[in-house]
């Protein structure tokens, strides 16, 4: 079963515009909620990662945000450029635990 | 500092053959985690390796198994090769403490069975 859920799938989204993907998660144990980015041909590569002590965490343009409660955390991408066209998919494992959970996937495509 | 390599890249199998993929990672790191991606099922852990241990183990069947040498290279086999096991195997890499740690993967290894 899945254990997180990833959405939406896909997104479209105009040079300089932003770009929002919800993961939600279900096992209440996760504690480290990374996100990754993979382009054709490649591994997934870390983005940004996040834990349940804090609710929002920025690096350059991308922000994750986090609600404990609800149990989701979201990533945005500010001013959107060509070159973040990829598949962006968050993931959740406990801490110190190497079993990353990853949810589906979503395609960003960054319109020039 | 060279990144996680895997090989080979590419593989073409018929079924009921089996199978042995290779990744070594980056150095100074003990720890080696599986993947497998396909499109219908998406990223699932198959297990991890660290200090030539098995930590942790996915929901896979016993066709598939995994081994770290002292080098901490890793290896995983996979028997009695089934169509469904076409998909990219993608292995990560990490310095294996207990703290919260970077998984680095490499590009992966695209197996076909035919």
């Amino acid at each position: 079963q899945q254990q997180v859920k990833q959405s939406p799938q896909s997104l479209i989204v105009q040079k300089g515009g932003i770009s929002i993907i919800n993961c939600a998660y279900e096992n209440t144990a996760f504690d480290y909620f990374p996100w990754y980015q993979q382009f054709p041909g490649k591994g997934p590569a870390l983005l940004i990662a996040i834990r349940p002590d804090v609710s929002e965490k920025k690096e350059g343009r991308f922000t994750i945000s986090f609600n404990k409660s609800a149990k989701q955390f979201s990533l945005h991408i500010m001013d959107s450029q060509p070159g973040d066209s990829a598949t962006y998919f968050c993931a959740a494992s406990r801490f110190g635990d190497y079993k990353l959970s990853f949810g589906a996937g979503t395609t960003v495509t960054v319109r020039a | 500092k060279a990144g996680v390599t895997q090989t080979p890249r590419y593989l073409i199998k018929t079924r009921g053959q089996q199978v042995t993929l290779s990744c070594s990672p980056i150095s100074g790191h003990r720890s080696v985690s599986w993947y497998q991606q396909t499109p219908g099922q998406g990223l699932q852990f198959l297990f991890e390796y660290f200090s030539e241990t098995q930590r942790n183990k996915g929901n896979f069947p016993g066709r598939f198994s995994g081994r770290q040498f002292s080098n901490s290279r890793s290896e995983m086999n996979v028997s009695t090769l089934e169509l469904g096991d076409s998909a990219l195997y993608l292995c990560a890499s990490s310095l294996g403490g207990r703290g919260v740690d970077t998984q680095y993967f490499g590009p992966g290894t695209r197996l076909t069975v035919l």
